[in-house]
């Protein structure tokens, strides 16, 4: 079965401050995509990163970073010095072997000034 | 890159009219087109998946003769919640792919349904 949890309901921040969010996937499939989303309080998701099952390097883009660890099966998101706009809504994903999209619960991320 | 819209952002509706949500793969052709529901505080729920030409495959427990999905075009796949009601009141996601079943997914800005 293929399954996507992000454990972490809703966490609170405030500005400056560092902040990870986890993914724990489940998959039988060799070959799989992950990916984050945003998505803020207009509804649009924004997409963040994609990241194949056979690319284990971690991605660094500004502020925002991804940690990809197949032996835990785990794409962690880690926000340095958030800011409040980082605001919203993130899921992680699963791109199945079908072609559809396994969602996670999302997480809620307040950052306060 | 790709854009993909959708219309309307929000639609109001009364209870037992039918309401059609356009979703549109702007500057590419989308051989597939997936349909999710969102509900408040909720994740995204996948609908339907629909391929030009041909019916659209439902996910378990959603209703295919309440949804009713067509993928007309390679750039045009609609969505008709038929009879209304107020548990239908949900955000509506569309999102469209143009390739194999890997490649990405690019997603419309959602439709906000309220039925009265």
């Amino acid at each position: 079965a293929q399954k996507v949890t992000q454990a972490q309901t809703e966490i609170s921040v405030v500005e400056k401050e560092d902040v990870t969010l986890d993914c724990v996937y489940e998959t039988r499939d060799t070959t799989y995509y992950l990916f984050w989303y945003k998505q803020p309080p207009s509804g649009e998701l924004v997409f963040l990163i994609r990241r194949n099952s056979f690319d284990e390097q971690n991605e660094i883009s500004g502020r925002y970073s991804w940690n990809f660890q197949k032996s835990t099966s785990s794409f962690n998101f880690t926000i340095t010095a958030s800011q409040v706009v980082d605001s919203a809504v993130y899921f992680c994903a699963l791109n199945s072997n079908t072609g559809k999209l396994i969602f996670g619960q999302g997480t809620t991320l307040q950052v306060k000034p | 890159g790709a854009v993909v819209s959708q219309h309307p952002s929000r639609v109001i509706c009364k209870s037992g009219t039918s309401v059609k949500i356009e979703c549109r793969s702007l500057d590419f052709q989308a051989t597939t087109m997936f349909w999710y529901r969102q509900f408040p505080k909720q994740s995204l729920m996948l609908m339907a998946t629909s391929n030009e030409g041909s019916k659209a495959t439902y996910e378990q427990g959603v209703e295919k003769d309440k949804f009713l999905i067509n993928h007309a075009s390679l750039t045009l796949s609609t969505l008709t919640v038929t009879s209304a009601h107020p548990e239908d009141s949900s955000f509506y996601i569309c999102s469209a792919r143009w390739g194999s079943l890997d490649d990405e997914q690019y997603f419309g800005p959602g439709t906000r349904l309220t039925v009265t």
